[in-house]
């Protein structure tokens, strides 16, 4: 399974623009790009999903260089409701996704 | 609502004990999985099933079982309960698009108390 390496913490503030790089230099070929948030005693709620390049959507952009040995999630104008835990994750349809520490993000007033 | 129902939400038992949790997916998911988040730690993973077969094992101590049934819901089986096994335990369903394991749904989590 690829491990994925992210920032423990991370602190900004609200309209700020927040970049979580993540690093997973044993990704295979088959492995998708996968974020998550959490919020307390909630479940993780899928945030976006990459194979190569860029991909966005409605709430964050994907960042995957070349060698997709790293990924960066990038979330436009951060609010106080985005508080919460990031989790990186890399995976294929033949292997479970298994999240590590994940990202705590504390955006401040 | 993410479409995957977790019962029950809250229980409180004791040491020794054995308790079975459940889990729905959503409509036309063939896989569930199953996750263990301790106060403030991460997911661990403990098990998958993909349409009725044990996929994928994780961490899952001994003490603990799965299934999935023909209906494709899901129980977890705790079982000789111990303090350490208090917890949150999420089930999240996938439809497993072919090479790309697709988006997971968790449900809301069954908080389970061990005292």
């Amino acid at each position: 399974l690829a491990k994925t390496t992210q920032p423990i913490s991370m602190d900004s503030y609200e309209g700020q623009e927040v970049n979580i790089t993540c690093s997973h230099n044993n990704i295979a070929t088959n492995d998708y790009i996968t974020w998550y948030q959490q919020f307390p005693s909630q479940g993780p709620r899928f945030i976006i999903q990459g194979y190569k390049t860029k991909v966005t959507n409605e709430v964050a952009s994907l960042f995957i260089p070349a060698d997709r040995k790293s990924s960066t999630l990038s979330l436009p104008r951060v609010s106080l409701s985005d508080t919460a835990v990031y989790y990186c994750l890399v995976g294929s349809g033949n292997t479970p996704l298994v999240f590590g520490k994940g990202t705590r993000l504390s955006v401040i007033a | 609502d993410s479409g995957v129902t977790q019962t029950p939400k809250h229980l409180i038992t004791a040491t020794g004990q054995r308790v079975t949790l459940r889990c729905s997916p959503r409509s036309g998911d063939l896989s569930v999985y199953w996750y263990q988040q301790s106060l403030d730690q991460g997911l661990q993973f403990l098990i998958q099933y993909y349409n009725g077969e044990e996929r994928a094992k994780g961490n899952i101590l001994e003490r603990f079982s799965a299934q999935q049934f023909p209906d494709l819901h899901s129980e977890l089986n705790l079982s000789s309960l111990e303090l350490g096994d208090s917890a949150l335990y999420f089930c999240a369903s996938s439809v497993e698009r072919g090479r790309n394991t697709g988006e997971l749904f968790f449900g809301e989590g069954s908080r389970l108390t061990v005292l």
